[in-house]
């Protein structure tokens, strides 16, 4: 069964750091550029960094930019996410997600962790 | 970066209406776009790619039209399944906007 399986999430203070993880199972997983969607409370769906396959090619939204970084290990089927220097407006669940094929929609979605930024 | 803003925010609609959901990008994406169902408390799932593709297991009901800077998703037959948030996405450029969404209620 291909599935998206992402961890890492927890309460963590303003200013704090938390690493997510993103275990990918059912395909071959250095074949597929990735990317992380994170949601708040009651509010939409808000793109967040995307990473090629390969790792050539990484992109942020502005939102994040300088203080998350994207990584992949394809030997270990892993996406991360580093986020440091964490603020309230980053409480949200975050998903990765796979894009079809390289720059497409995303068909396969893990289930979400949550991340709650809080003194 | 490329806005994406869905109309309308909300639709009450009826099992068996026909259901229109409208998607304009504040430039051309070409047909690079997706649509997404996503219901309380779980990810969002793919309907359509590029622009009209529907995505494999997804029920035919489902419909995407449109290309350059408006889109429009219907659903033919509303079913009880149906009721949930709809968004757009861009993939034009890497920076993959998501329409502010489109939550279909019961009427």
């Amino acid at each position: 069964e291909v599935q998206l399986v992402e961890s890492g999430g927890g309460l963590v203070q303003p200013g704090g750091s938390l690493r997510l993880s993103c275990a990918a199972s059912g395909f071959t997983f250095s074949s597929y550029s990735m990317n992380w969607v994170r949601q708040a409370p009651g509010k939409g769906l808000e793109w967040v960094s995307y990473i090629s396959s390969s790792s050539s090619t990484i992109y942020y939204a502005d939102s994040v930019k300088g203080r998350f970084t994207i990584s992949r290990d394809n030997a270990k089927n892993s996406l991360y996410l580093q986020m440091n220097s964490l603020r309230a407006e980053d409480t949200a669940v975050y998903y990765c997600a796979r894009d079809r094929s390289g720059k497409d929609a995303f068909d396969i979605w893990g289930q979400g962790t949550m991340v709650t930024v809080s003194s | 970066d490329i806005q994406m803003t869905q109309s309308p925010s909300t639709l009450s609609a009826s099992v068996g209406d026909r259901v229109t959901i409208t998607c304009r990008a504040s430039q051309s994406i070409s047909s690079w776009l997706a649509w997404y169902q996503q219901k309380p408390g779980k990810a969002p799932k793919l309907l359509i790619y590029k622009a009209s593709s529907l995505e494999s297991g997804v029920p035919s009901r489902f419909s995407g039209s449109g290309s350059g800077t408006e889109f429009t998703l219907t659903i033919s037959s509303l079913q009880p399944d149906d009721f949930a948030t709809y968004y757009c996405q861009q993939y034009n450029s890497y920076h993959g906007t998501f329409g502010q969404g489109t939550k279909v209620e019961i009427k």
